[in-house]
């Protein structure tokens, strides 16, 4: 069975900072990898994914993410947040394209101001 | 896009109440899924459907069924309502990527 693993629930980042949002997945074979963004009150977007091919891939939003197989990770990444980066963030694993997904638990990302 | 739309925003019932949550897309597609979302557990698979009269169990179906008689119409059954199934139910359409319905919102008293 896949599953998804977010370590952290909540982290707490300054304006300008660089971030880095951590993803490890367990899947059997080659995984299709999602990130997606909630903002309170909205539904999910999707900010990037990953198929094949290139291994670091970049998203809306100024985003990017790595995928590394020999780690099982899709670690989601921005150079410099903004406050309205500020908002919950969640890492899914799927068997293929259109298949079911299975999600992380969310990090719930505030930035400072 | 796709345009995925969810019966019901907010959504009120008591325990032991049948409880039917609709989801309807706007285009001929196969795949569609129902997500409920906690927090602090992500999105969790109830069941999935590709195809009309087709239905697969997710990751917890306990307590729930579902209908697909029409292609664009996928429904969620909860037979006898619980105070555990109070969540956000979400609604998603697979087309080249996933499309999320706005969700509903259902508290169980």
């Amino acid at each position: 069975a896949q599953s998804v693993t977010q370590p952290d629930i909540h982290i707490t980042v300054s304006e300008g900072a660089s971030l880095e949002l951590r993803c490890n997945y367990s899947y059997g074979a080659t995984p299709y990898l999602f990130w997606y963004v909630q903002s309170p009150g909205q539904g999910l977007q999707l900010l990037l994914k990953y198929f094949s091919g290139d291994t670091l891939v970049q998203g809306i939003k100024g985003f990017e993410a790595e995928f590394k197989r020999s780690q099982s990770s899709f670690n989601l990444r921005k150079p410099s947040v903004h406050w309205s980066d500020a908002a919950e963030y969640f890492c899914a694993v799927g068997a293929y394209a259109g298949n079911m997904l299975t999600f992380g638990g969310g990090t719930r990302l505030m930035v400072k101001p | 896009d796709v345009k995925v739309t969810q019966s019901s925003r907010y959504l009120v019932k008591r325990t032991g109440e049948k409880v039917f949550l609709e989801c309807v897309q706007d285009m001929d597609h196969e795949n569609m899924f129902w997500y409920r979302q906690d927090p602090g557990l992500g999105l969790r698979l109830i069941y999935f459907s590709y195809d009309v009269k087709m239905k697969e169990k997710g990751d917890i179906p306990e307590g729930y069924s579902v209908s697909r008689e029409k292609k664009e119409r996928f429904s969620l059954i909860l037979e006898s309502a619980s105070t555990n199934q109070t969540s956000m139910y979400l609604c998603v359409v697979y087309k080249n990527e996933q499309f999320f319905g706005p969700g509903t919102r259902l508290t169980v008293l």
